[in-house]
């Protein structure tokens, strides 16, 4: 079946270093990939996103791009901050009428000034 | 702006109590969903609902029970709480394929 495969944390990095959070994935089709990020005590947000094999999702100055050929979507900042300290998920959907999305388990990361 | 809330953000109850925790949206989105997420940060899909009147259980089993019948509103009730209840509950709701918005969840403690 459909799953995510998520880079363990905790990461923890000092202000300014470059972050990679690792993403695999196994689906049948073509899903639509995802990164949701969850700062303390609230709920998920959608960060970015990719449909297709090659696109690159962008958002906040986090990039991932949908490696078809790798079945992978990892997330980069090239400079953290602080207030980047949070949960981040990768997840896929599930081509079903109700949208629903396959998550990973979930990076946290922790950046230090 | 997406509008999701849920009520109460905290609650700490006794065993055997019936709770029921509240999900409303605002942006007319036909499907909603409840999750079910641990300490260890993983997210489980315990309820999700196509539109009005249609309910369907997720990916963890759960003893809880949801309703839709508005579009706008999907409880979750508890009819007897247990410690192993004890956990974040998140609501979120769709309209576009793997866009969901979460509200900001319930800390559940059944003592």
């Amino acid at each position: 079946g459909d799953s995510v495969t998520q880079m363990e944390g905790p990461v923890t990095l000092s202000e300014e270093a470059f972050l990679t959070i690792n993403c695999t994935y196994t689906a049948t089709g073509y899903p639509s990939l995802f990164w949701y990020v969850q700062y303390p005590g609230e709920g998920l947000q959608l960060l970015l996103k990719a449909t297709k094999a090659d696109d690159k999702g962008s958002n906040k100055g986090f990039e991932a791009t949908y490696r078809k050929e790798t079945t992978s979507f990892h997330l980069e900042k090239g400079s953290v901050q602080v207030s980047d300290s949070a949960v981040y998920f990768c997840a896929l959907s599930a081509r079903t009428g109700a949208n629903n999305l396959f998550f990973g388990t979930g990076t946290r990361l922790t950046v230090i000034p | 702006e997406a509008d999701i809330y849920q009520t109460p953000r905290y609650l700490v109850i006794g065993t055997g109590k019936k709770i029921t925790l509240e999900c409303s949206q605002t942006m007319g989105h036909d499907k909603m969903y409840w999750y079910q997420q641990d300490p260890g940060m993983e997210l489980h899909l315990i309820h999700y609902s196509y539109g009005v009147n249609s309910t369907e259980k997720g990916d963890l089993s759960s003893e809880s029970t949801v309703s839709r019948i508005r579009t706008e509103h999907f409880p979750l009730t508890l009819e007897s709480a247990r410690p192993s209840h004890t956990s974040q509950y998140l609501c979120a709701s769709s309209e576009v394929l793997g866009e969901q918005y979460f509200g900001p969840g319930t800390r559940l403690t059944v003592t």
